[in-house]
C-alpha cells in the first residue's frame, strides 16, 4: 500500500482564498483524522471521522473550517476564507479501529500551507 | 481540557548513551499511550505502543507506564546521531478513539 496520500505538498495562497487540502486514507482504513501542526501549538486534532461520518469536529477552529469525507477513500479540508494564521503543516492520518486500544494512526506526508 | 505534556527541550545527549524522554497526561481515564518519532520536515511515524502498567521493550527502545501517576516515558538506549528527531507523546482520549499529541521533545544525539 501506498501509505496515506495528501494533496498538494504545498500550498501558497493569498489571504482570503479559498483552499482545499486532499487525502486519500490507507485501504481498508474506517477512521480518519485531520490534524494541523504549528510550532507554537503542536499537533492539533481537527477533525476525525469513523465509517465516513464525522466523529469529533471539536477542534475546527471556526466556520471558515469545512471537512467532508464523501466515501472511504477520499476526504477534504476546505478553508474559506483563508486568512495568514492558517498558516500550517496540515496532516491527514488513518487507522483501522477495531477497538478502544487501537488507534496506530498512519500520517500522509502532510500540506504546508502558507497563507500570505 | 485533555492535556499531553512533555519538556520541548532540546535534549542532548552523546552517541552511545541513554536518551530519556517523559510525558504526563491529564486524563486518568486514559488506556493507551503511543510514541511518534518525526524528523524535521517528515511526519509523525509511530516507534512504540504501551497499555499496561510498566516496561515494554523493543530493540533500543523501552515505553515505561504509570497510570497511578500519569506519566509514560521512553528510554533509548545506545543512541544514535540518526535518532535525532523530536519525539511525539500521544494519548488516546477515554470516551473517543482519537489521539491527543504533546508537543514533542527534540533530542539531539551528538557523534
Amino acid at each position: 500500500d501506498a501509505g496515506v496520500i495528501q494533496s498538494p505538498r504545498h500550498e501558497v495562497t493569498e489571504m482570503g482564498q479559498e483552499v482545499t487540502l486532499r487525502c486519500k486514507p490507507i485501504s481498508g482504513h474506517n477512521s480518519l483524522f485531520w490534524y494541523r501542526q504549528t510550532m507554537m501549538r503542536g499537533l492539533e486534532l481537527l477533525i476525525y471521522f469513523n465509517n465516513n461520518v464525522p466523529i469529533d469536529d471539536s477542534g475546527m477552529p471556526e466556520d471558515r473550517f469545512s471537512a467532508k469525507m464523501p466515501n472511504a477513500s477520499f476526504s477534504t479540508l476546505k478553508i474559506q476564507p483563508s486568512e495568514p494564521r492558517d498558516s500550517a503543516v496540515y496532516f491527514c492520518a488513518s487507522s483501522l479501529e477495531s477497538g478502544p486500544l487501537d488507534t496506530e494512526a498512519f500520517f500522509g506526508q502532510g500540506t504546508r500551507l502558507t497563507v500570505v | 481540557q485533555k492535556e499531553v505534556e512533555q519538556n520541548s527541550g532540546p535534549l542532548s545527549v552523546p552517541e552511545g548513551a541513554i536518551a530519556s524522554l517523559n510525558c504526563t497526561y491529564s486524563d486518568r481515564g486514559s488506556q493507551s499511550f503511543f510514541w511518534y518519532r518525526q524528523y524535521s520536515g517528515k511526519s509523525p511515524e509511530l516507534i512504540m505502543f504501551i497499555y499496561s502498567n510498566g516496561d515494554k521493550e523493543d530493540g533500543r527502545f523501552t515505553a515505561q507506564l504509570n497510570k497511578a501517576s500519569q506519566y509514560v516515558s521512553l528510554l533509548i538506549r545506545d543512541s544514535q546521531p540518526s535518532d535525532s528527531a523530536t519525539y511525539l507523546c500521544a494519548v488516546i482520549n477515554s470516551g473517543y478513539s482519537t489521539l491527543t499529541f504533546g508537543k514533542g521533545t527534540m533530542l539531539l544525539v551528538s557523534p
